[in-house]
């Protein structure tokens, strides 16, 4: 069982505020990842990290921001949420020994 | 032309059928496959790697075939609690790209 851990697990919140999923990890993973996925839909890549201080944004564009200061640790960062951004935000990671990628439970986020 | 390409399905299989599901992928580049399974409002779950050789866990088959670029997924005697979503991916340069994943539903 992958030890990737996601808070706040549901959030609803009105439009305009700063919000911050946070994502770790305590499986000493390099490898981390943003994936933003609507209800019956695709998997979208929005952002990744190969190390600390390393980010790069993925193939969905998203308004939303990531940091990397510390391995074990990688939240994502909205600072004025819309509607638009009502979606389920999965956050996974990879690495040794079997470079296999796990995920965490995920954050449903609703904005009204 | 996606990157990883899947049969969105719904496969509506009767339950002990043997199914079969194909995953094609476009960059020959790509390092390493695997096939992941996701329940309604879930997270996707690692169902198996995917090995050249092919590997096998208990009722479930995968293949890979790099000549043709695509990997397969076969599950053998399918019970209910195999309805799901299975999804295809690929690692390039530890970049994980999926598919749109493939809908089953096993019916009694």
């Amino acid at each position: 069982e992958a030890d990737i851990y996601q808070t706040p697990r549901y959030l609803v919140i009105g439009t305009g505020k700063k919000i911050t999923l946070e994502c770790s990890q305590t499986m000493g993973h390099d490898k981390m990842y943003w994936y933003q996925q609507d209800p019956g839909m695709e998997l979208h890549l929005i952002h990744y990290s190969y190390g600390v201080n390393s980010t790069e944004k993925g193939d969905l564009s998203s308004e939303s921001t990531v940091s990397r200061i510390r391995t074990e640790h990688f939240p994502l960062t909205l600072e004025s949420a819309r509607p638009s951004h009502t979606s389920q935000y999965l956050c996974a990671s990879l690495g040794p020994p079997d470079y296999e990628q796990y995920f965490g439970p995920g954050t449903r986020l609703t904005v009204t | 032309r996606k990157e990883v390409e899947q049969d969105p399905g719904p496969f509506n299989v009767p339950e002990g059928a043997t199914v079969a599901f194909n995953c094609t992928y476009s960059n020959s580049a790509s390092q390493s496959f695997f096939w992941y399974r996701q329940d309604c409002r879930k997270e996707p779950k690692l169902l198996m790697s995917v090995y050249s050789s092919g590997n096998e866990d208990g009722r479930f088959t995968a293949q890979l075939n790099r000549a043709s670029q695509y990997i397969s997924l076969l599950i053998r005697d399918s019970k209910l609690s195999d309805s799901a979503t299975y999804l295809c991916a690929v690692n390039r340069d530890d970049k994980i790209i999926f598919g749109k994943g493939t809908r089953l539903h096993i019916l009694p």
